[in-house]
């Protein structure tokens, strides 16, 4: 499978535990994003990265989340003192975006982790 | 009020029916338009990826998007209980790649 790949699927942890979570994005793709999904919503925009250089970040992402991709290839999500509200789907989708080339290119995502805060 | 709104449903229909989902939108500066499928306990998966105005086919999906009147639609002609699922449409600004969802419509397709 050539697929972007989350890990772990599921995490079930007590409220003020650190969690991490880790996303490999499809092997030729330079561009990475995360989202968070709640039940009934759509994913919302949480960071995204090209290559290891972190681009944007949403105010979803409070001081306790950081994100890195440190060799420009898979990439860690850590949420720290977790809440209840952080139980969510979180999502991590790859794209390749050529710098000669205009637009935005489409986004592929994983199956993402969920993660229950006991 | 949110940027991009998109009826939850459900939405239940018979096999072979044609379906129509659609989203509307308030920023005039979304460029990229695109339809995902989502699963239970899965991931979005892309269906469609359109730019600007007009019309995409691709097998039973057609995409849709009015530009002058932000909206933008997907059509499914021939549904099967495989296509049940839920439907989140997304799009997304030319100088950034960040996608906007909508709240996914939810349908069921029953034989």
């Amino acid at each position: 499978d050539t697929g972007v790949s989350q890990d772990p699927r599921h995490k079930i942890t007590k409220r003020g535990q650190n969690v991490t979570f880790r996303c490999d994005p499809i092997s030729e793709h330079n561009r990475l994003y995360w989202y968070r999904q709640t039940l009934g919503q759509g994913p919302e925009f949480l960071t995204y990265f090209q290559n290891e250089a972190q681009l944007e970040k949403s105010r979803l992402l409070s001081d306790r989340f950081s994100a890195e991709r440190p060799k420009g290839s898979f990439s860690t999500l850590e949420i720290q003192r977790t809440e209840q509200g952080d139980s969510a789907m979180y999502l991590c989708a790859s794209s390749f975006r050529d710098s000669g080339e205009p637009g935005n290119q489409p986004q592929h995502f994983g199956d993402g982790t969920r993660l229950s805060i006991l | 009020q949110k940027e991009v709104e998109q009826d939850p449903g459900p939405l239940s229909v018979p096999e072979g029916a044609i379906v129509s989902l659609n989203c509307t939108y308030s920023n005039s500066a979304f460029q990229y338009f695109m339809w995902y499928r989502q699963y239970s306990r899965k991931g979005p998966e892309l269906l469609m990826y359109t730019y600007s105005s007009g019309n995409k086919e691709d097998g039973r999906f057609t995409a849709q998007v009015d530009k002058s009147s932000k909206y933008i639609s997907l059509f499914i002609r021939d549904s099967q209980p495989s296509d049940s699922a839920t439907y989140l449409c997304a799009m997304s600004r030319h100088n950034t790649d960040k996608l906007i969802f909508g709240t996914g419509t939810r349908l069921q397709v029953f034989p």
